[in-house]
């Protein structure tokens, strides 16, 4: 069974301060992708990122970075200089590859609330 | 213009009633979701539907039927409703199969569903 866990419940900073969110999976599958979801105060579920497995490159999209490493079985989400408008929930989820008999369905961690104050 | 859509966004209703909450998606996607999210915000998949087969059916009450009149539709059925479905509903779609199939969900804006 695959499970994703967000040890992190509730997370408060600074304006400006970097900040990382924990994202620990379990799956049997060898091939498996992992996301990451926003969801702001608004409610909505806002896509970030999609890792392969097979890719452990890490990634950087202006503020935001990745840490995927498949030896520890952790996905990981830094946000540098963060900003009020960072404060959300985030979600980390993982999904077997496409083909598999779920159909891509998303296993969700626990989320964490990142609260960020001026 | 918006890629997956959920009507209605907010309903209250009584223990009891019987309610329908829909879901279209104009991305050309062959695979929709549905998700709950409880109070204190865990996310749950509850059923699946790709090209209008049922796929996955999550331990969910047969109070809840999903519907996929086509790929772009599915929406969701609740009988009798309890207090304990309150809770927000996330529609959800996926190109899963084929050469363009990349598995990124896309959500909808969730409907907010008050038993009372």
């Amino acid at each position: 069974a695959q499970k994703v866990t967000q040890a992190q419940t509730e997370i408060s900073v600074v304006e400006k301060e970097d900040v990382t969110l924990d994202c620990v999976y379990e799956t049997r599958d060898t091939t498996y992708y992992l996301f990451w979801y926003k969801q702001p105060p608004s409610g909505e579920l806002v896509f970030l990122i999609r890792r392969n497995s097979f890719d452990e490159q890490n990634e950087i999209s202006g503020r935001y970075s990745w840490n995927f490493q498949k030896s520890t079985s952790s996905f990981n989400f830094t946000i540098t200089a963060s900003q009020v408008v960072d404060s959300a929930v985030y979600f980390c989820a993982l999904s077997e590859a496409i083909g598999g008999t779920s159909y891509g369905k998303l296993t969700f961690g626990q989320g964490t609330i990142l609260t960020v104050h001026p | 213009d918006t890629a997956v859509s959920q009507t209605p966004k907010y309903l209250v209703t009584q223990m009891g009633n019987d309610k329908s909450i829909k879901c279209e998606q104009n991305l050309g996607h062959d695979t929709m979701y549905w998700y709950k999210q409880d109070s204190k915000k865990f996310l749950k998949i509850m059923f699946s539907y790709n090209n209008k087969e049922l796929i996955i059916n999550e331990t969910v009450p047969n109070r809840f039927s999903p519907k996929s009149p086509d790929k772009a539709h599915l929406n969701l059925h609740i009988n009798s409703l309890e207090l304990g479905d309150s809770a927000v509903y996330f529609c959800a779609s996926s190109q899963v199969s084929g050469l363009a199939g990349r598995n990124e969900q896309f959500f909808g804006p969730g409907t907010r569903l008050t038993v009372l």
